[in-house]
């Protein structure tokens, strides 16, 4: 069955530092997402993104995240510049449609900044 | 602002049980609701989908139904067992771009 994957599964870096996650959505899917889980809070929507373009993104996507579909198969999610508070599990997720389409998620990738 | 409550928080049952998880929401405008599952430490799985235009989805022991007038959907869990022990997320779509929010789950605990 197809699914969603992301690597790395933990990344730990300093503050200030740049880091790159990685996701291969599903292959027919066309519409991709990021969400966010600080630890013991509600899954956050980060931004969504379609035909190259964001969709939508949430006050937390600010001038720090950037996200870039670098080739046919994977979707990126850059922290410019990270602070001890996008300490999180972040999410990527896919789906055929957008709007009333299901999603599908990833495994996760645990981001801790030290 | 559309908020999205999951009740009761936890909840423990012993296996064979059926169960009710509520969700709520405040703003009835909404494209689908989506439910999914969590076990610790690892990603959101889905497990039904419900479009704005439909009442209830089934699938397995597993019934999601939706009233969008009263702000509130409730996921339905038949003869419970030990493996069903997860968190369970509820999440609205309130547009077409595909943002979902979530409620904060509901961690069940099934006993054998």
């Amino acid at each position: 069955e197809p699914e969603v994957t992301q690597t790395p599964s933990h990344q730990v870096t300093q503050m200030g530092q740049e880091v790159i996650l990685r996701c291969v959505p599903i292959s027919n899917h066309l519409y991709f997402y990021w969400y966010r889980q600080i630890l013991g809070q509600k899954v956050e929507f980060l931004v969504s993104f379609y035909n190259n373009e964001i969709s939508e993104k949430s006050e937390i996507f600010d001038d720090q995240f950037s996200v870039e579909r670098p080739d046919g198969s994977n979707f990126t999610l850059k922290i410019r510049s990270t602070k001890l508070e996008d300490s999180a599990m972040y999410f990527c997720a896919s789906s055929v449609g957008q709007g009333g389409d299901e999603q599908y998620f990833g495994p996760g990738t645990r981001l801790t900044v030290t | 602002k559309q908020e999205v409550t999951q009740i009761p928080a936890a909840l423990s049952v012993p296996e064979g049980e059926n169960l009710v998880l509520n969700c709520s929401f405040t703003d009835s405008a909404i494209y689908n609701l989506q439910w999914f599952r969590q076990d610790p430490g690892k990603g959101l799985t889905s497990l039904l989908l419900i479009q704005s235009s439909q009442r209830e989805q089934t699938s397995g022991r597993l019934n999601a139904s939706l009233d969008k007038s009263s702000g509130r959907s409730t996921l339905y869990i038949a003869a419970s067992q030990p493996g069903d022990s997860a968190t369970y997320l509820c999440a609205v779509g309130p547009g077409n771009t595909g943002k979902l929010i979530f409620g904060q789950g509901t961690t069940l605990q099934v006993k054998p």
